[in-house]
């Protein structure tokens, strides 16, 4: 079974300070996906990352995919309230060849105090 | 443009009940599909489809069905609810399968009892 390990779970902090979080796999994935979801909403795309060792940034967020495609991080710098939520990384894996439907991890849910 | 509109927002249903969970798309995506969120499962896909006609299973399809008549329209089935199905369901429609980014409804809150 494919399987896209995020960490951590859980991160609480204070507004100004700076934060990654992981999304880490064994498989080789074609592109990975990060998504944000609000309560009581659906998850939003941030960002696509296609190309091992590519470097995407979007405002005060960067995402990196990994050389060998299996693994992300996203950092935020100087973190703010609007940044709470909770962050999906979902990616398409090559199983056997072909490609096998997108799959999430299972969230980092952020808390960013004032 | 209204994107992906799931209704209802919430239900509560007894064990046995059937019910079906409406999900509409006006992007004319080829790609549907379903999720449910559970916590500390994440999102695990029911079912999904690459355009009208075709439907196929995905991580967790067992109590669950599906039709695509048309591009717009991808129905979720409960034919006998169990308190199991409780969860957040989410639709999702993109363009093209497999890696094109997902366009997601704000969710159906179901509950089981």
């Amino acid at each position: 079974t494919q399987l896209l390990e995020q960490s951590p779970q859980f991160l609480s902090i204070q507004e100004g300070e700076n934060l990654t979080v992981y999304c880490n796999s064994s498989s080789v994935f074609s592109s990975l996906q990060w998504y944000r979801q609000e309560p009581g909403e659906g998850p939003v795309l941030l960002v696509t990352v296609v190309t091992g060792g590519e470097v995407k940034k979007l405002k005060r967020l960067t995402f990196q995919f990994g050389d060998a495609r299996k693994d992300s991080s996203l950092h935020i710098t100087a973190a703010q309230p609007g940044d709470t939520g909770l962050y999906l990384c979902a990616g398409v894996a090559y199983y056997g060849g072909s490609q096998g439907n997108l799959i999430f991890g299972k969230g980092t849910k952020l808390s960013v105090k004032p | 443009n209204a994107g992906v509109t799931q209704t209802p927002k919430f239900q509560v249903l007894k064990t046995g009940q059937s019910m079906t969970l409406q999900c509409a798309q006006d992007m004319n995506h080829e790609y549907m599909s379903w999720y449910r969120q559970d916590p500390g499962m994440g999102l695990r896909l029911i079912h999904y489809s690459v355009g009208a006609g075709i439907t196929d299973q995905g991580e967790v399809p067992n109590g669950y069905n599906v039709s695509r008549s048309t591009t717009e329209d991808f129905p979720l089935r409960l034919l006998s609810a169990a308190p199991s199905q409780t969860s957040v369901y989410f639709c999702a429609s993109s363009r093209g399968a497999h890696n094109s980014p997902l366009h997601f409804g704000n969710g159906t809150r179901l509950t089981v009892t």
